[in-house]
């Protein structure tokens, strides 16, 4: 049973518009939050992370929002550029914990 | 450069064969991990480990054997291959305690294909 699910599979987006990624979990002892993006044939990396204490953190276009209550977070992009077209995940870590859980993925296109 | 090094970039195993992936970090982080990416589940964690000598399952630890010797290095072992272990695999490190905050290093991956 997947603890951490992205339900949409892929996004399509016009340069310069807002990308808005979706991610919900279902174990409530997660306490922290991360985005990660990654390209074909590389590793992930890091893009923003927020604390289960918060409901929003940013830096630059991105922008993550948490809603506790209802196990949601999602991830804006705002201007949405070509060069964020990747696979984005949504990560959770429980307290004092080292564990990643991961979700699917969703693959965000940019149209020029 | 500084960051986390997979070896071989890609594999082609025959069902039963053993082989070691390779992974090392060059940035003394005592937290080290592997993780297989396949089509639609994400990324599921194979074993970690907090510091040299010490290892842990993680949540599809079957086939796979780990060991840590040193803080650089954290070698995944296939004993023997199986279809089912045709995967992406990618090793992560990081300082102990900021993952949270700052997220854990990926190396570049290893492309594994089982026949």
């Amino acid at each position: 049973d997947q603890q951490v699910k992205q339900n949409s599979p892929s996004l399509s987006v016009q340069e310069g518009r807002i990308s808005i990624l979706n991610c919900d979990y279902t174990n409530s002892m997660f306490d922290y939050f991360l985005w990660y993006k990654k390209y074909p044939a590389e590793g992930p990396t890091f893009l923003i992370s927020i604390s289960s204490i918060k409901d929003k953190n940013e830096d630059g276009r991105f922008t993550v929002f948490l809603n506790k209550s209802a196990k949601h977070l999602s991830l804006h992009i705002v201007p949405s550029q070509p060069g964020d077209s990747a696979v984005y995940f949504c990560a959770a870590l429980k307290a004092a914990g080292n564990k990643l859980t991961f979700g699917g993925g969703t693959r965000v296109l940019v149209k020029p | 450069n500084a960051g986390v090094t997979q070896t071989p970039k890609f594999q082609v195993l025959k069902t039963g064969q053993s082989m070691t992936l390779q992974c090392a970090q060059d940035m003394n982080h005592e937290y080290m991990s592997w993780y297989r990416q396949d089509p639609g589940m994400g990324l599921r964690l194979i074993h970690y480990s907090v510091g040299a000598g010490i290892t842990d399952q993680g949540e599809v630890p079957n086939g796979y054997n780990v060991s840590r010797s040193t803080t650089e290095d954290f070698p995944l072992r296939l004993l023997s291959a199986a279809p089912s272990q045709t995967s992406v695999y990618f090793c992560a490190s990081s300082p102990p305690g900021t993952g949270r905050y700052y997220g854990y290093t990926f190396g570049s991956g290893t492309r594994l294909t089982v026949v």
